[in-house]
């Protein structure tokens, strides 16, 4: 079967320090792979989404980066984080573009 | 760009009555796709209904129905014989047209309902 593992859960960060966020997907092959934030009281916002291996498309200019450095991991990442990168984080995946997103359990990113 | 939006932050409603979540979106396609996702508390977001906008026949899932009005370009989903389990973070979300038959490449998402259920 199919599975989605994202951590860590909950992660406080001093502003300025770097960040990894990392999202692995078990049970299928070249996946379509994303990351959204989720702001208080905001609908999810798409960062960047990848159909391959160094495939990365980035929707928002941002702090953020991402990376897909093997088929199935996805990482979020930055070097110098801000106050406004606070929030709530899903990585999500889909088996091909013909099938539905199915999401991660999130990680709770609060910088202080 | 596109844009949803959810008008209803907090909805409620009787255990086994009926209740209808509006939703309306902002685009210049003619061929879209629209989804509701529902985020209970254990936060995982799970797709509950989506409709194709080619498709004049409103979507149905068991007991979830959309009624879609393209000329209004309104999307809203109702819940029959609502449940405990259905509490949750309800979204609407739109895909411009895609390469596959899905729409999967880039959700935009409305800021939520928060429906209750009273037992």
């Amino acid at each position: 079967s199919q599975t989605i593992h994202q951590w860590p859960a909950t992660l406080v960060q001093p502003v300025g320090s770097p960040l990894s966020l990392e999202c692995t997907v078990e049970g299928t092959s070249n996946p379509n792979l994303y990351w959204y934030r989720q702001a208080a009281g905001r609908g999810l916002q798409l960062l960047f989404y990848s159909v391959g291996i160094g495939q990365i498309s980035s929707e928002v200019p941002q702090n953020l980066s991402a990376s897909r450095p093997q088929d199935r991991q996805f990482i979020l990442s930055s070097k110098k984080l801000l106050l406004s990168d606070s929030g709530f984080y899903l990585c999500a995946y889909a088996p091909d573009s013909n099938q539905p997103q199915h999401f991660g359990d999130g990680t709770r990113l609060s910088i202080l | 760009a596109q844009t949803v939006t959810q008008s209803q932050p907090e909805m409620s409603v009787q255990e086994a009555e009926t209740v209808t979540l509006s939703c309306t979106y902002d685009t210049s396609e003619s061929d879209y796709y629209l989804f509701w996702y529902k985020q209970p508390p254990s936060r995982q977001m799970i797709l509950v209904i989506r409709q194709e906008a080619y498709k004049q026949q409103n979507a149905t899932e068991n007991r979830f129905s959309v009624n879609f009005q393209k000329a209004a370009k309104s999307f809203s989903l109702k819940i029959s014989d609502s449940q405990l389990g259905d509490a949750a973070m309800y979204f609407c979300a739109y895909s411009p047209p895609s390469i596959s038959n899905f729409g999967n490449e880039k959700l935009t998402f409305g800021t939520g309902t928060r429906l209750t259920i009273i037992p």
